[in-house]
Order: structure tokens, then C-alpha cells, then sequence
């Protein structure tokens, strides 16, 4: 069963160009969150969604970003206009969303460089 | 805002002794704790979870404690091992799957 996966694993963008970040949950899984962290700090939460719905997108910034789940294919975390402070390690996690377990699974994530 | 937090930036350990790492949590609504491990280059990955109906849960060579009354969780790992060296976060849910995550303690292992 192979975990959940993130491409692309490093990736480079000028100030101004988008970057487009992908995640395949766990088999089995419905549910994905994005998480992003800066050096030396922990992960925050960002958005989360489910097939087609984003559920809480609390934690995403108010434009430029966002993100969809869509019935087929991974989930995407979209930035557009990128700026320097845009560069951190940015993570997704799945879970089965089974009553009573919260566990999320990680994915390697994504680093985004801006330049 | 309810935030969680840890009391020490860096832990070195002897290998073989045991390690422990405090987190502190002001959401008294969390019900369910989580520590990780990430190692550098790598996503965090789950060690052991905690409800907030329980005091202590072991597993392999790690325990999680936690003390409702002032808020504060602990992760005990057994005869350290270099293998342990990472940065170990904990994290907290108080309602819904979004997780809060702690700063983080890096732990490392001396020979």
C-alpha cells in the first residue's frame, strides 16, 4: 500500500510565476490536508478537503491560494503570483476519516523555492 | 489564539539513555494528541497518539503521558538510539481533523 505521495518534491519558481503542488492520498483515503512549514517551525494547517468539498480552508491565505480535490486524480495546492515568502516545505496528509481515527499520514512534501 | 508549544528547543541524550520531551497545550478542548517524528528531508511521521480519556499509552520503546490538569503531554522514548535523532513535534486536535502543531524539540543522540 503505497503512502501518500507529493510531486514535485522540489520546486522553483520566479516571483510571479504560479506554482501548482500535487497530492495522492493513501488508497482508501478521502480526505487530504495541506499543511505548510517554514524552516524551524512546526507544520500550520492550511485547508482541508474531501472529494469535490473543501471542508475548512481556515489556515489558507486570503488570494492567492488554493486548492481543490477533485473526484478524479490528486489533490491540488495552487499558488499564483508567488512571492519570496511563499518559500517553505509544504505537506499533505490523508486519513480514511473513519469514526473515531484521526491518524493523517504525511507525504514527503513539496519544497518551493522562490526566487 | 489556542496554541501548543514545547518547553525545549534542543535535547541531547546519551545512546541508551531515555528521553523525554515536554509539550505544553492551552486548548482545553483538545481530545486527541499525536507526537511525530521528521526527520530532516522528510514529512513527519506519526510515533504514537493519546485521547484525552487516557493518562498513559505505550508502545514500542516510546510512552505518552498526559496531564489533563495543566495541560502538558510527554513523550518518554527508551534506551535511546541514534536512529531517534529528528525533531519530534506534537500536535493536537480540539474538534474537527485540522491539527495543531507545537514548534517542535530537536533531539539529538550522542554516542
Amino acid at each position: 500500500n503505497a503512502g501518500v505521495m507529493q510531486n514535485p518534491r522540489h520546486l522553483v519558481r520566479r516571483r510571479g510565476q504560479e506554482a501548482r503542488l500535487r497530492c495522492s492520498p493513501m488508497k482508501g483515503h478521502s480526505h487530504v490536508y495541506w499543511y505548510r512549514q517554514l524552516p524551524e517551525e512546526g507544520l500550520k494547517f492550511m485547508v482541508y478537503l474531501q472529494k469535490e468539498n473543501i471542508i475548512d480552508e481556515s489556515g489558507m491565505p486570503k488570494e492567492r491560494f488554493s486548492a481543490e480535490f477533485p473526484k478524479e486524480g490528486p489533490s491540488i495546492l495552487r499558488i499564483q503570483q508567488v512571492v519570496r515568502g511563499d518559500s517553505a516545505a509544504y505537506f499533505c496528509a490523508s486519513s480514511p476519516r473513519t469514526s473515531g481515527q484521526y491518524e493523517q499520514y504525511f507525504g514527503p512534501g513539496t519544497r518551493l523555492t522562490v526566487t | 489564539g489556542e496554541s501548543v508549544g514545547l518547553h525545549l528547543p534542543t535535547l541531547s541524550v546519551q545512546e541508551g539513555d531515555n528521553s523525554i520531551i515536554n509539550c505544553a497545550y492551552s486548548n482545553s478542548a483538545s481530545d486527541y494528541f499525536i507526537w511525530y517524528k521528521q526527520e530532516s528531508g522528510k514529512g513527519p511521521q506519526f510515533i504514537i497518539d493519546i485521547r484525552s480519556n487516557m493518562d498513559k499509552r505505550q508502545g514500542q520503546r516510546v510512552t505518552v503521558l498526559l496531564n489533563k490538569t495543566v495541560k502538558h503531554l510527554s513523550l518518554q522514548i527508551a534506551a535511546t538510539q541514534p536512529g531517534d535523532s529528528a525533531v519530534y513535534f506534537c500536535a493536537e486536535t480540539g474538534g474537527g481533523n485540522k491539527l495543531t502543531f507545537g514548534t517542535g524539540t530537536q533531539l539529538k543522540v550522542e554516542l
